[in-house]
């Protein structure tokens, strides 16, 4: 199975300030037909999580312009531009390339 | 909009069963390739199993594997997991999931739904 392991587990965040979350996987998430199925998620409490990236940088409908995602092979960040309350939650990573299907562990993400 | 309400869910003995229902709406259901995916209390999250829009092909989890069952009704827009031989570390919450494409990802989630296996 694919590990995939995020960094940090925990992120006090200042509101506007910029927050940026990394998520590594034990094998590249690159699939045989060229595409690197990673992909960001993120859930308030008591929610149900909800898609913010999809393929490493593609922004899901809905989603504010200030998260954006990057990176490849098995590296790959997410970063949140100016944080607001809203953002608050735990966010995942979650790689689609192999099954089973896999996820980080989660980053943890307050307001300080 | 895309609607998933799951239910069936509750209290089991260790070595009970229980059937999960997830009714779906607002999507062409039967076009739609459809998952469960499970969060333990306090815990991360877990994809326990996926069923392809015409129930031909299905994949689990290696825990899933001989004990629980994912299938599906188009005709009821209603995908189930059959939980069978339970154990305390099925206890979650779980969660229908629709799948997202060519994405290989997860678009629209319900509310989910607490198992709890317990003597």
């Amino acid at each position: 199975d694919i590990v995939m392991t995020q960094t940090p587990l925990s992120s006090p965040v200042t509101l506007g300030q910029p927050a940026s979350i990394s998520c590594r996987s034990s094998q590249s998430l690159v699939s045989s037909d060229g595409n690197t199925y990673l992909s960001w998620l993120h859930q308030r409490p008591g929610q149900p999580p909800r898609l913010l990236i999809y393929k490493v940088s593609n922004r899901f409908s809905g989603v504010p312009d200030r998260f954006s995602g990057s990176g490849a092979g098995t590296d790959f960040t997410l970063k949140i531009s100016r944080v607001e309350a809203e953002d608050v939650g735990v966010y995942y990573c979650m790689q689609g390339t192999q099954f089973p299907w896999t996820f980080g562990q989660g980053t943890k993400v307050d307001i300080k | 909009q895309v609607h998933l309400v799951e239910s069936g869910g509750g209290v089991v003995q260790p070595g009970g069963s229980l059937r999960l229902s997830c009714e779906a709406s607002g999507f062409p259901f039967s076009s739609e390739v459809m998952h469960w995916v499970r969060q333990a209390p306090g815990k991360g999250l877990e994809w326990v199993a996926r069923i392809s829009h015409d129930a031909v092909y299905t994949q689990y989890a290696d825990f899933a594997k001989g004990r629980l069952i994912i299938s599906r009704d188009n005709s009821r827009t209603t995908v189930f997991l059959q939980m069978n031989s339970l154990r305390k570390e099925d206890t979650a919450i779980y969660y229908c999931v629709r799948d997202f494409g060519d994405s290989w990802s997860l678009d629209y989630w319900g509310q989910g739904i607490l198992v709890t296996v317990s003597s």
